[in-house]
Formats: structure tokens, sequence, C-alpha cells
């Protein structure tokens, strides 16, 4: 199946630093990108839906100016997360799909802590 | 509008033995459908997925789901489940010609030695 790439796997930093996950698509070229959030033992979280070349389509409640995402080409797409604090942390997983007739593709997630 | 329910949040079976997971969909809209596992601290594998066809379908690692459109299900099994299938499944749809995926909340399957 298509690879997809997420780093860090892992990443702490200080409250107030802004952090970027990347998530690569290795193999195939992902028009469109998902980016969900997932607290323990729950399920994931849709937190945005990153679109190449164009803006990031956010769901209700998420904050577009904390949560950064851009879609620069079609195999990359980044979430930054800006200002970072504790309640931030989590683990952050990124999908792509080839097109709407096809699974979608996971990263390894990324496991965030903030100090 | 879609919806996913997986009704058993957790599902513990001892080793060798058979086990169903439950997934039930809300649709408007014919879907497909998927089930993927999650290790702990991965990301999600699919184990497989229904697009049309065949209403039984066949996965990775032995398991199978069979999709039933009255019912509006789509429940997964395994005849003889292993120490190594103990983790976090999701079940999902997707409406054709959408990129969206709705998730069920998870079934935690614990297998017991």
């Amino acid at each position: 199946g298509a690879v997809v790439s997420q780093h860090p796997s892992r990443v702490i930093c200080k409250s107030g630093t802004s952090v970027k996950i990347e998530c690569r698509s290795l193999d195939f070229q992902a028009t469109t990108m998902f980016w969900y959030r997932q607290f323990p033992k729950q399920s994931l979280m849709l937190m945005a839906t990153s679109n190449e070349g164009s803006k990031a389509t956010y769901e209700q409640g998420v904050e577009k100016d904390k949560f950064l995402i851009n879609h620069a080409s079609l195999t990359l797409s980044t979430l930054t997360v800006t200002s970072a604090h504790p309640e931030d942390s989590s683990f952050y997983i990124c999908s792509a799909r080839r097109d709407s007739t096809t699974e979608a593709f996971f990263g390894q997630g990324t496991r965030l802590t903030v100090v | 509008a879609q919806s996913v329910t997986q009704l058993d949040s957790q599902v513990p079976v001892f080793e060798e033995a058979p086990v169903e997971l439950r997934c039930n969909y809300s649709s408007s809209v014919s879907v497909y459908l998927f089930w993927y596992v999650q290790y702990p601290n991965q990301g999600l594998q699919l184990l497989l997925k229904y697009l049309s066809g065949s209403t039984l379908v066949k996965g990775i690692n032995g398991f199978e789901a069979e999709f039933n459109k009255s019912q509006t299900s789509f429940h997964l099994r395994k005849p003889s489940v292993h120490i190594s299938d103990t983790a976090e499944y999701f079940c999902a749809v997707s409406p054709p010609g959408s990129n969206q995926f709705y998730f069920g909340t998870g079934t935690s399957l614990t297998v017991i030695p």
C-alpha cells in the first residue's frame, strides 16, 4: 500500500514555543491531506482538511491561528502548533488519500508533549 | 450526514477464541466502508475495505467483514484471535466522491492468554 510518513514521531517542547509536524506522501500525490487529534482512549478528531495550494478547511472549534496548516505541494503538508500550551499535548495524526475511491493512508502519528 | 457507531468500547476475548467487533452506520447515501487497526502510539493501518461487489470482504491478519445493507452494518470478525491482535479498532465510512472520513469511537480489543 501507499506510504505516508509523519515526522517527528515524538516531540517535547516548552510552553510558548511552536512546533512543526510534517506529513509526506512518499509514493503518491495527495491532493487532500487530513489532520487529526487523538486523546487517550478516544477516537480521532478531525481538525482540518488540507488542500494543496489553497487554505485549509478547519473543523468547528479548531483555532486556525493556533494550528497552522500548510499544504505546499502534492506530497507535503505541515501542521504548526503555535504558542503551545500543556493542553495542546496530544497525539496528532495525518492522513492522505489518492482520490475519493481509495482508502486513507495514515502517518505514524506524533506524540506532542508541552511542558 | 454520516455517522458510525461502534457499540462495544471494550472487548476482552481469550486467545484462539473467535471475535466479532460491531459497526453500524447511518447515511443517506451509499458509502464506502473501512476497518482500521491502531497499535499503541502508532498511526492507523487498513485492515480491509468494502467499495462494491461481494459483501464478504477479507483483509489482512485473518480478519474479514460482511457488509449488510439492510442492517447498515459492517461487523468485523476473526475466527481465532492471537495475543498480537490486542489493539484499538476503528470502523470508518466515506461517501463516494467525498474525501471525508467518518470514524467510529473505536473498540479496544484485548486478547487474554
